[in-house]
């Protein structure tokens, strides 16, 4: 009964290959997002689906494509890979985009580029 | 623009002793307050938000924070920890006209020892 869950939980790969990231949510929330935690720890944004419709797209390379089939799932394709890109990815979901919802993260996703 | 500072990048303190995580923000508007933990290996759950009223706001689980607008800061406090509450604390804001997106600090780890 996950809330949220991510496939795989680890990813290694080699540099300029190209992989994808699964979410889903069992929530029945309308919102999910995409976020990238570096080495050091730090949290950032990338992406933000309401109803199946972007809302935020951060500066982040077009080498990233997220995509939402419907409204429990966002999954992020990533192509030709580079080192930079490992890193920890979180998806997560709310009600609603709106400022004073609570954000419900999945396990995050390990992704390491050889 | 709106930013999070989490000065203290690891605590250490001993089972039993109070602590507190210190969270500070930048923002020229009106602001919600979180503060979420990540075990290890898991997601990100929210531990409390300040969102309007009273600026001493309360978890579960025996912390607290406290919203001060005139110093911004949104300061973690627990009279007495315990060895479970090690984990990583992120402070997040997001300012009440932005493209709904969450701003996160660098983290905070506390780190409980018997």
């Amino acid at each position: 009964d996950t809330a949220v869950s991510q496939t795989p939980k680890y990813l290694v790969t080699q540099m300029g290959n190209d992989k994808s990231i699964k979410c889903e949510q069992n929530l029945g929330h309308d919102t999910m997002y995409w976020y990238k935690q570096d080495s050091k720890k730090f949290l950032k944004i990338m992406f933000s689906y309401n109803n199946k419709e972007l809302i935020i797209n951060e500066t982040v390379p077009n080498r990233f494509s997220p995509k939402s089939p419907d409204k429990a799932h966002l999954n992020l394709h990533i192509n030709s890979l580079e080192l930079g890109d490992s890193a920890v990815y979180f998806c997560a979901s709310s009600p609603g985009p709106q400022l004073n919802n609570e954000q419900f993260f999945g396990p995050g996703t390990r992704l390491t580029v050889l | 623009a709106q930013s999070v500072t989490q000065l203290d990048s690891q605590v250490p303190v001993f089972e039993e002793a109070p602590v507190e995580l210190r969270c500070n923000y930048s923002s020229s508007v009106s602001v919600y307050l979180f503060w979420y933990v990540q075990y290890p290996n898991q997601g990100l759950q929210l531990l409390l938000k300040y969102l309007s009223g009273s600026t001493l706001v309360e978890s579960i689980n025996g912390f607290e924070a406290e919203f001060n607008k005139s110093q911004t800061s949104f300061h973690l406090r627990k009279p007495s920890v315990h060895i479970s509450d090690t984990a990583e604390y992120f402070c997040a804001v997001t300012e009440m006209d932005s493209s709904y997106k969450l701003i996160f600090g660098s983290g905070t780890r506390l780190l409980v020892r018997p």
